[in-house]
């Protein structure tokens, strides 16, 4: 089966400018999961989907973050306006809905750097 | 906010050598899992204990869990080159939600 796919690889741009991120997960995984990962740390939840709904975005910083999942399919992180903070991979998951009982499947992540 | 803790944050051994690391959490938990990362690429997954579970195995991986504990370990044996990575453990929750540790940082000189 294929992968996560997420796009884009890599993204440099300047502080107060908006980005997106884009993530595809595995066909037919009902919960996606969007994680931030800085430099040296483990990755951080930012906001968990069921289908089309927000199950948890309790860590996500909704002055500049925003996330949708409106066909219950791919996703779309943005940040807007970027922080130099927010310099990090950001990474998506996915799994099935119910849970089989197997590690989630992460995408290769988005670098992004702010400067 | 970060479940648990990972020690050692960095590990160096020789090529044959055992690698071992630890984990504690916070909160109770459904799951515990572990998860490889090479250098600037994705998290790939490696082995999944149930918090009923006390021990699994999965070729050279030897994973435990103490819930009285509340920490876990992850045995690597017979460690090569290629096993180089960070390694980080996860705890899962009913709900689905995964909550990372600050990882292992392991290198193994051929």
């Amino acid at each position: 089966e294929a992968g996560v796919a997420q796009s884009p690889r890599y993204k440099i741009i300047e502080k107060r400018q908006s980005v997106a991120f884009w993530c595809n997960p595995i066909s037919g995984h009902a919960t996606l999961y969007w994680y931030q990962q800085i430099l040296g740390q483990g990755p951080k939840l930012l906001i968990q989907f069921q289908n089309n709904g927000v199950v948890d975005d309790s860590q996500l910083p909704k002055d500049r973050f925003s996330a949708e999942r409106l066909k219950g399919v791919d996703s779309t992180l943005k940040i807007q306006p970027a922080k130099l903070e927010d310099s990090a991979v950001y990474l998506c998951a996915s799994s099935p809905q119910p849970w089989t009982g197997n590690g989630y499947t992460f995408g290769s992540g988005t670098r992004l750097t702010v400067v | 906010s970060q479940q648990g803790e990972e020690d050692p944050q960095a590990l160096s051994i020789q090529e044959g050598e055992n690698a071992t690391m630890n984990c504690s959490y916070k909160t109770s938990i459904n799951n515990l899992q572990w998860y490889r990362q090479n250098s600037g690429r994705g998290l790939v997954h490696l082995i999944l204990i149930r918090s009923n579970e006390r021990e699994k195995h999965s070729g050279r991986l030897r994973v435990t869990l103490d819930t009285s504990k509340k920490s876990s370990s992850l045995l690597i044996t017979a460690s090569r080159a290629a096993d180089t990575a960070s390694y980080f453990c996860a705890t899962g929750s009913q709900g689905g939600k995964l909550i990372f540790g600050q990882g292992t940082e392991l290198s193994v000189k051929p």
